[in-house]
């Protein structure tokens, strides 16, 4: 178990420009989630993948956002056309799809939109 | 928007003296779980108590479950400077969907 990987740890862009994250979850672990996370708030839903299918997306996810998770391995979450806004701490999650696990989450990447 | 709301919102104890946090929540839930968070790391899973469980422990944590007053909190006895960090409980709502709710968390201050 060599817990969930993100990358890059630190993203610094101009608005407008556009961003890519990578996270590599738990090997075993069919239940992939993104989250954001802004100063002195507790993480808020981004999306869900079950394997490869993205069975849910949170009405933060605007046309801006997708995520993709090839062959159900990895995750990539993509934010187009940056915007101040869009400057967070995006964290990854993974759990096994049995019901009533816990999340197992990476360190994160912190977006700052210049 | 968040359904789960921590208190107090911080908190600053001596080492040595127990912390008490709560959270409540808005609907019914399959399970509610809590995490410990570092500034600038992720998420570090503490607890799960399932909706039919009222109390858990789990080393120096005691976490319990009032669904009828859709409360939890959770208990660091003999608190550590390590444990000083933001809580965090989150649900899992029984509504059909896999979205997972965070609170506003409580930041705990252990001083030496």
């Amino acid at each position: 178990d060599t817990g969930v990987s993100q990358n890059p740890r630190h993203k610094i862009t101009k608005r407008g420009q556009n961003v890519t994250f990578r996270c590599d979850p738990i090997s075993e672990h069919n239940r992939l989630y993104w989250y954001r996370q802004t100063l002195g708030q507790g993480p808020e839903f981004l999306t869900y993948f079950q394997n490869e299918a993205q069975l849910e997306k949170s009405r933060l996810l605007s046309d801006r956002f997708s995520a993709e998770r090839p062959k159900g391995s990895f995750s990539t979450l993509e934010i187009q056309r940056t915007e101040q806004g869009d400057s967070a701490m995006y964290l990854c999650a993974s759990s096994s799809g049995t019901g009533n696990q816990p999340q197992h989450f990476g360190d994160g990447t912190r977006l700052s939109i210049l | 928007s968040q359904q789960g709301e921590e208190d107090p919102q911080a908190l600053s104890i001596q080492e040595g003296e127990n912390a008490t946090m709560n959270c409540s929540y808005k609907t019914s839930i399959n399970n509610l779980q809590w995490y410990r968070q570092n500034s600038g790391r992720g998420l570090v899973h503490l607890i799960l108590i399932r909706s039919n469980e009222r109390e858990k422990h789990s080393g120096r944590l005691r976490v319990t479950l009032d669904t009828s007053k859709k409360s939890s909190s959770l208990l660091i006895t003999a608190s550590r400077a390590a444990d000083t960090a933001s809580y965090f409980c989150a649900t899992d709502p029984t509504s059909g969907t896999y979205k997972y709710i965070f609170g506003t968390g409580t930041r705990l201050k252990v001083l030496a």
